[in-house]
């Protein structure tokens, strides 16, 4: 069975650019979550879809968006990124929302 | 005050020890929680979800106390596979299951 994937694993990319970040959940799973994690922190949550709509957003500026696809497969996106973006991005896959969150390996992305 | 807080340790115990983590939460309409584990530049792999009634899976047992706002992971018979970062995770106060973590414990079994 497959678990939780996210794309790409490493990232670099320079200040001011662009940043597309995929997921696909677990077969069976409609909700995703996003959350940043910096080193030494625990993870902290950007966004959750349910059914292809946002359900929860967290603390995060209006640079970050994401969406989810028919397919439950979810992106984050992030413009004109800044050094302090630099984090471990993981996505979390649940039956539903409110249910066990099972994450990706993480997207370790480094802007520099 | 943080809405989730743990001791960031590190707590370094031999093998066989038994070792226990803390973690408070602040939000007293909370129902859910778990107790998530991530080895270095891994992914967090969930460990066990914490009920009221308390969760025991092998050697690992966690305690929920809504009194005192906290939730507890007790290790027992520690192995040097089990040295990692324990995140707990508070999943209330939302509709749709925001997870709001600790900062981590880091624990180090040694020989």
């Amino acid at each position: 069975d497959a678990g939780v994937t996210q794309s790409p694993t490493h990232l670099i990319k320079t200040r001011g650019q662009h940043v597309t970040l995929r997921c696909s959940p677990i077969s069976g799973h409609k909700s995703v979550s996003w959350y940043q994690q910096v080193l030494g922190q625990g993870p902290q949550f950007i966004f959750q879809y349910y059914e292809k709509e946002e359900r929860g957003r967290g603390n995060f500026p209006d640079r970050f968006s994401a969406r989810q696809f028919p397919n439950y497969s979810s992106e984050l996106n992030v413009n004109a990124l800044l050094l302090g973006d630099s984090a471990l991005y993981l996505c979390a896959s649940s039956l539903r929302p409110n249910t066990e969150a099972f994450f990706g390996q993480g997207t370790r992305l480094t802007v520099v | 005050r943080k809405e989730v807080e743990q001791d960031p340790g590190p707590f370094n115990v031999p093998e066989g020890a038994t070792v226990a983590f803390n973690c408070t939460y602040s939000n007293s309409a909370s129902q859910s929680f778990f107790w998530y584990r991530q080895d270095c530049r891994k992914e967090p792999k969930l460990l066990m979800s914490v009920y009221s009634s308390g969760n025991e899976d092998g050697r690992f047992t966690a305690q929920l106390n809504r009194a005192s706002q906290y939730i507890s992971l007790l290790i027992r018979d520690s192995k040097l596979s089990d040295s990692a970062t324990y995140l707990c995770a508070d999943a209330g106060g939302t509709s749709y299951g925001k997870l709001t973590f600790g900062q981590g414990t880091i624990l180090t079994v040694h020989p």
